[in-house]
């Protein structure tokens, strides 16, 4: 079956540097996404990762380990606007399209 | 300019009643997916299609049932078999999932049982 986890909550001071991990369990993969998630509005895409190592895109970065089913995000230099969901979600076999539970990430003074 | 639009944005269900929630992309995607997710949920899946005429359900298809008749359109159906129906629904388009191409998300519909 397919299995996706990520801690449920964050708390992280701004400026500084917060990582969320994301562990998945599939027969069938082809990439991970990651998003971030307002309350009551649409997802908004930050990355996607099908090869082994790191992306980054400005603050945001995104590494996958396909071997270990394993992908983090790094957010750098933390901003008040960055409280928000994130969630993991990955496409597999017959292309369904699987999302984890998501992190309330925090952001605080 | 092209994207996917889900109506009504608000929507109140009485007990036994069955609601249709509106899903309509312009992208030419094939790939649409129905989506729910509770308070401070993540996204379950409830319903996906790959092509026209086609459609599978996803972990949560319970209570729910979809049409694909047209490429554009993607209706999702709360039947009174839904128990718990309270909940924010999204619905998605993509062209090609594996691809990692932009999935296009409406902006969501409000259900509330009353």
């Amino acid at each position: 079956g397919q299995n996706i986890d990520q801690p449920t909550e964050m708390t992280a001071t701004e400026g500084a540097i917060v990582q969320i991990n994301c562990t998945y369990q599939t027969s069938g993969f082809n990439g991970l996404f990651w998003y971030q998630q307002h309350a009551g509005e649409a997802p908004t895409f930050l990355s996607y990762n099908v090869l082994d190592g790191l992306e980054e895109k400005g603050r945001f970065s995104s590494f996958l380990s396909r071997s270990k089913g394993y992908s983090y995000l790094l957010l750098k230099e933390l901003q008040m606007k960055d409280s928000a969901s994130y969630l993991c979600a990955f496409t597999g076999g017959g292309n369904k399209l699987t999302f984890g539970t998501g992190t309330q990430l925090k952001v605080e003074l | 300019d092209g994207g996917i639009t889900q109506s009504p944005k608000y929507l109140f269900r009485k007990e036994g009643q069955n609601v249709t929630l509106s899903c309509e992309q312009n992208l030419n995607h094939d790939a649409m997916y129905w989506y729910r997710q509770d308070p401070g949920q993540g996204l379950r899946l409830i319903y996906y299609s790959q092509i026209v005429n086609d459609f599978q359900k996803g972990d949560i298809a319970e209570g729910y049932s979809v049409s694909r008749e047209k490429k554009e359109s993607f209706p999702l159906t709360v039947t009174s078999a839904q128990k718990n129906p309270t909940a924010f629904y999204l619905c998605a388009s993509v062209d090609i999932p594996s691809s990692g191409n932009t999935i296009y998300f409406g902006e969501g519909s409000w259900l509330t049982v009353v």
